[in-house]
């Protein structure tokens, strides 16, 4: 079965500071990775994603994140935060089959909440 | 982009009501599904859909169905509201990955 942990439940950073958030993801075949941020009283907005190719891929907001196989891990970083990245941050484990629609279901990690001080 | 619009943002039900969630995409997605949030557990999958009239339990099933009578739209039905559903409930829709949010309901049971 497929899981995901994402090991700090609370982070707590000074605007302007670097930013990495673990993901530790445990799944059987080649795995699609995803980052969600939740800003307070919202749905969940795809940060960015990993299907296949290069092992670092950027997103949105100036966020990236590197998908280490030997690790298991796809760690959200960013270099420099800002005041509105204080949110929730989702990682995410999932699957594309082709040849069935119904396997995309997502597994998703508890969450990181993300505290910005000035 | 995609537009995933849920019916309610907040909605306040009592024991035992029926309750109705409604969840619309734009985009013709294949899969819809729908979600609960709660502090510390994450997102926990209840449903999900691949087709009009196809639904497959998630992990935490029990209290809940759905129905799916056209492809854009998909509820959550609680048949017998109690208040440990007292939550947020998130629907979601994908075609080829990956899922795209509505805002949420939160949804509370007195």
């Amino acid at each position: 079965a497929q899981s995901v942990t994402q090991p700090d439940i609370h982070i707590t950073v000074s605007e302007g500071a670097s930013l990495e958030l673990r993901c530790n993801y445990s799944y059987g075949a080649t795995p699609y990775l995803f980052w969600y941020v939740q800003s307070p009283g919202q749905g969940l907005q795809l940060l960015l994603k990993y299907f296949s190719g290069d092992t670092l891929v950027q997103g949105i907001k100036g966020f990236e994140a590197e998908f280490k196989r030997s690790q298991s891990s796809f760690n959200l970083r960013k270099p420099s935060v800002h005041w509105s990245d204080a949110a929730e941050y989702f990682c995410a484990v999932g699957a594309l089959d082709i040849s069935n629609f119904g396997n995309e279901k997502l597994t998703f990690g508890t969450g990181t909440r993300l505290t910005i001080i000035p | 982009d995609v537009k995933v619009t849920q019916s309610s943002r907040y909605l306040v039900k009592r024991t035992g009501e029926k309750v109705f969630l409604e969840c619309v995409q734009d985009m013709d997605h294949e899969n819809m599904f729908w979600y609960r949030q709660d502090p510390g557990l994450g997102l926990r999958l209840i449903y999900f859909s691949y087709d009009v009239k196809m639904k497959e339990k998630g992990d935490i099933p029990e209290g809940y169905s759905v129905s799916r009578e056209k492809k854009e739209r998909f509820s959550l039905i609680l048949e017998s509201a109690s208040t440990n559903q007292t939550s947020m409930y998130l629907c979601a829709s994908s075609s080829r990955q990956p899922q795209h949010f509505g805002d949420g309901t939160r949804l509370s049971i007195l």
